[in-house]
């Protein structure tokens, strides 16, 4: 058990509808990632914060959004679902925001299988 | 653009075999290179890590070997075991640029 809880295992929507995933990072860590992993494109990333504030974008789309609240926690919403958007969805948490004169090791969830009908 | 490109998509070996996996990445400015190891339904996992200064780093019987001139590194399983089945990612991060990516993932079968 890594430590980080991802909510919920499963989400089965229509296109067109949007929905919140959410994770809690392990006790102490400050920083969230969130990563789509997909059969075809492997894991990406989409976003991190630390301490509440967005430090780094990937490939994240416009219709994408996160935030990390107060109590560390993040979410990240999904809006006019399409079907390509179908994925599991991985959020990883770590101590510190990631600087290269430290070994950040990042703890991932389980995962949200998303899937867009 | 694919910053991580890794190969095979996935390797069947016997048991006690040594499997490799490959990764090569783009851009010089990555500055940490871990692989990540995955059971089916959990997520990734850290399994070793590696830093351009050094050219080989073993965990176990995990091994990674890096060629920083070539811009490839790649994963080293000694006397393999059918408990090693799995997918394994390899990443390339650059924390200054907060850049994270991530090979397409090999899926790795060890048969007893």
């Amino acid at each position: 058990d890594s430590g980080v809880t991802q909510t919920p295992k499963h989400l089965i929507t229509a296109t067109g509808q949007r929905v919140t995933l959410r994770c809690s990072p392990r006790s102490g860590d400050l920083s969230v990632y969130w990563y789509q992993q997909s059969l075809d494109q492997g894991l990406q990333f989409l976003i991190q914060y630390y301490n509440g504030e967005e430090r780094a974008k990937g490939n994240i789309l416009e219709r994408f959004s996160a935030q990390q609240f107060p109590d560390l926690h993040s979410e990240l919403n999904l809006s006019s679902l399409e079907l390509g958007d179908s994925a599991l969805y991985f959020c990883a948490s770590s101590v510190g925001p990631g600087a290269s004169s430290t070994n950040e090791k990042l703890f991932f969830g389980s995962g949200t299988q998303l899937s867009v009908l | 653009q694919q910053q991580v490109k890794q190969s095979p998509q996935s390797l069947i070996v016997q048991k006690g075999g040594i499997p490799i996996i490959n990764c090569a990445y783009e851009n010089t400015a990555f500055d940490y290179f871990p692989w990540y190891q995955q059971f089916p339904g959990k997520g990734p996992a850290l399994l070793i890590a590696i830093r351009p200064d050094v050219s080989e780093k073993k965990e176990g019987r995990f091994t990674i070997s890096f060629n920083k001139s070539a811009k490839q590194f790649s994963l080293h399983i000694m006397d393999s075991q059918p408990g090693d089945s799995a997918t394994y990612f390899c990443a390339s991060i650059s924390y200054n640029f907060n850049k994270f990516y991530f090979g397409s993932g090999t899926k790795l079968n060890v048969k007893p």
